[in-house]
């Protein structure tokens, strides 16, 4: 069975603080891995990662995918409150139909 | 419109009622997925579109849930006698052609179950 899990559940850090969110995945033929910001309702999207090592930059967000372990993980720098939100990833299985998401991580900025 | 729509934004129910949920892709996207999110965990799937035929319902709980997609856009979720089990926050994307294409979220409709 396909198993997605992401750590920590939960997280409360100050504005300025760097955090890493770490997802791991067990899935039978992995093409690529989604990330998404979900603040209210819709999840967003953020990153897609398909090669291993070679890191996705989006001003303060970046992902890096590693294959060979099996997990990817999502760093944020010099947080804002704005950030937070439950980040959410979700591995793209070849030949499926559907994507299987993590149960998220709830990130937390404080002023 | 730019991005996919749900409507209701809200639907609060009583348990045995039968309710519908509709979803508005991005115009152009041929795959239409339904999804539903528990408090505390990642949405789950439901149901996979590919035009106008679900190419895979696999992930429906059971014969009270169906869905439609009568003409390869817009699309119904309907539940009938529904349960309090029920609810939970029911999101639909869309993706150009099918699931390895990255899927843009609607706002989501909140089913709510008394």
């Amino acid at each position: 069975e396909d198993k997605v899990v992401q750590s920590p559940l939960s997280l409360v850090v100050h504005e300025g603080d760097t955090v890493t969110l770490n997802c791991s995945y067990e899935v039978t033929n992995f093409r690529s891995l989604l990330w998404y910001k979900q603040e209210k309702k819709a999840p967003t999207f953020l990153f897609m990662l398909t090669s291993s090592g070679i890191e996705k930059k989006s001003g303060r967000l970046s992902s890096i995918l590693d294959k060979k372990e099996l997990f990817s993980i999502l760093n944020i720098t010099a947080t804002q409150t704005g950030d937070s939100a439950i980040y959410l990833c979700a591995p793209v299985i070849q030949g499926a139909q559907k994507l299987v998401f993590g149960q998220g991580t709830r990130l937390t900025i404080n002023p | 419109g730019a991005g996919v729509s749900q409507t209701p934004s809200n639907k609060v129910t009583e348990k045995g009622k039968y309710v519908e949920l509709r979803c508005d892709p991005i115009s152009g996207h041929t795959a239409l997925y339904w999804y539903r999110q528990s408090l505390g965990q990642g949405p789950e799937f439901l149901i996979y579109f590919q035009g106008t035929g679900a190419a895979d319902d696999s992930g429906l709980p059971n014969d009270r849930f169906f869905a439609v997609r009568p003409e390869g856009s817009v699309s119904t979720l309907k539940i009938q006698r529904t349960e309090r089990g029920d609810s939970a926050v029911y999101l639909c994307a869309s993706s150009p052609r099918g699931p390895t294409d990255t899927q843009y979220f609607g706002p989501g409709t909140r089913l709510t179950v008394l």
